[in-house]
């Protein structure tokens, strides 16, 4: 099966700093990656679809200011968020199809990032 | 807009019991439909997913879900459960892309299977 790389899987930062969070496929090229965030013990929310060579499309109600999507190649996304805060502590999961132009396909998952802001 | 629906929070099952974990959806037009299972800080795994043709789909570790259009309902099912099958299960509907952008991926609120010995 495809294979989403997700770094780093836990961190730990100061309130009021960044944090990059990558998301690489790694054996295939992915024109489109998901982020999500999911909360303790709750579902995962779709934050924003990342496009390669363009800008992200975010969901409704997430800051495009307070999480920088970018997804420069087929294979990496990155997630940068921006000036955190406790508030943003949370399990971060990006997704990824191997599927070009097709719905059909399954979405291969990270291991996810757990954020934790001091 | 498509959703999912997974109308219990827990399945408790004794191992070597079958189980059936439920989902209904909603959906305009076809439903991709899809069934993951996360284990606990880790990301989710793919299990099945129904597309078109045979109602009853097998999938990974033992794992089969029965798509039925008339009730809406895509339940994941396996008829002999495993202590190490506990985990969070999540029903998925895929939204139709726009071009060559793919369709969003949308989550019911998940149900924490347990098996116990």
């Amino acid at each position: 099966g495809a294979v989403v790389s997700q770094h780093p899987s836990r961190v730990i930062c100061k309130s009021g700093t960044s944090v990059k969070i990558e998301c690489r496929s790694l054996d295939f090229q992915a024109t489109t990656m998901f982020w999500y965030r999911q909360f303790p013990k709750q579902s995962l929310m779709l934050m924003a679809t990342s496009n390669e060579g363009s800008k992200a499309t975010y969901e409704q109600g997430v800051e495009k200011d307070k999480f920088l999507i970018n997804h420069a190649s087929l294979t990496l996304s990155t997630l940068t968020v921006t000036s955190a805060h406790p508030e943003d502590s949370s399990f971060y999961i990006c997704s990824a199809s191997r599927s070009r132009g097709r719905d059909t396909g399954e979405l291969f998952f990270g291991e996810g990032s757990r954020l934790t802001v001091l | 807009a498509q959703s999912v629906a997974q109308p219990e929070d827990q399945v408790n099952v004794a191992e070597g019991n079958p189980l059936t974990v439920k989902c209904t959806y909603s959906v305009s037009g076809n439903p991709y439909l899809f069934w993951y299972v996360q284990y606990p800080n880790r990301g989710l795994q793919f299990l099945l997913k129904y597309i078109t043709g045979d109602n009853l789909v097998k999938g990974s570790y033992g794992f089969e879900a029965e798509f039925n259009k008339s009730q809406t309902s895509f339940h994941l099912k396996k008829p002999s459960a495993l202590v190490s099958d506990s985990a969070l299960y999540f029903c998925a509907v895929r939204d139709k892309g726009r071009g060559s952008t793919l369709g969003r991926l949308y989550f019911g609120r998940g149900t924490q299977l347990t098996v116990w010995p």
